[in-house]
């Protein structure tokens, strides 16, 4: 099946530093990609729609400054927490749609992103 | 935009009982409803999906139904099996979204043996 990988699955940081996190497709072409977030105990939060060669699509309430979405290939989307603080602890999500599929999303492992 | 409530927000079934999930939404526009089964720490994965243009759909233990007039939709797991603990993620989603994907609060299944 359609295989997407998230790296890196655990990350740790100081707060005021950046972190990014890649999510590929390994074995098809993803023009769209999602961000999700999810809190402990809590749904799938859509942060952004990555669309390869142009601009991420940002959900309301979501800053687009401080998490910079970069879509630069067809296989390869990436996000970048700038200037993180223990509030953005989380679990980070990436999916991407697999249109000969039927638009199936496959999701990635996850990331667990820690500010201390 | 879209709206997906689900419930009950925890569950808990004797092995071999069923299990039902419930799932409404309010964009009629919405025209594919996945349920996605989320284990501990580890990413959603898809175990059935269903799209508009049909009220039911099974794969062996596992069934979803589809009502459009009432917007609703939901998971009936049959013969559980304690591996079938988990979390449950309903979602839906429009072609006129750009078919992004909009979660329900997810429930937590549980099975005793």
């Amino acid at each position: 099946g359609a295989v997407v990988s998230q790296h890196p699955s655990w990350v740790i940081c100081k707060s005021g530093t950046s972190v990014k996190i890649e999510c590929r497709s390994l074995d098809f072409q993803a023009t769209t990609m999602f961000w999700y977030r999810q809190f402990p105990k809590q749904s799938l939060m859509l942060m952004a729609t990555s669309n390869e060669g142009s601009k991420a699509t940002y959900e309301q309430g979501v800053e687009k400054d401080k998490f910079l979405i970069n879509h630069a290939s067809l296989t390869l989307s990436t996000l970048t927490v700038t200037s993180a603080h223990p509030e953005d602890s989380s679990f980070y999500i990436c999916s991407a749609r697999r249109w000969e599929r039927r638009g199936e999303l496959f999701f990635g492992e996850g990331s667990r992103l820690t500010v201390l | 935009g879209e709206n997906v409530e689900q419930h009950p927000s925890t569950l808990s079934v004797q092995e071999g009982d069923s299990a039902v999930i419930k799932c409404t939404y309010s964009d009629s526009a919405s025209n594919y409803f996945p349920w996605y089964k989320q284990e501990l720490g580890k990413r959603p994965q898809l175990i059935i999906d269903i799209r508009s243009n049909v009220g039911e759909k099974k794969d062996q233990r596992i069934a979803v139904t589809l009502n459009k007039t009432a917007k609703h939709f939901s998971l009936h797991i049959t013969e559980t099996q304690p591996e079938d603990s988990a979390v449950y993620f309903c979602a839906a989603s429009a072609q006129t979204s750009g078919s992004r994907l909009t979660f329900g609060e997810g429930t937590q299944l549980t099975v005793n043996p």
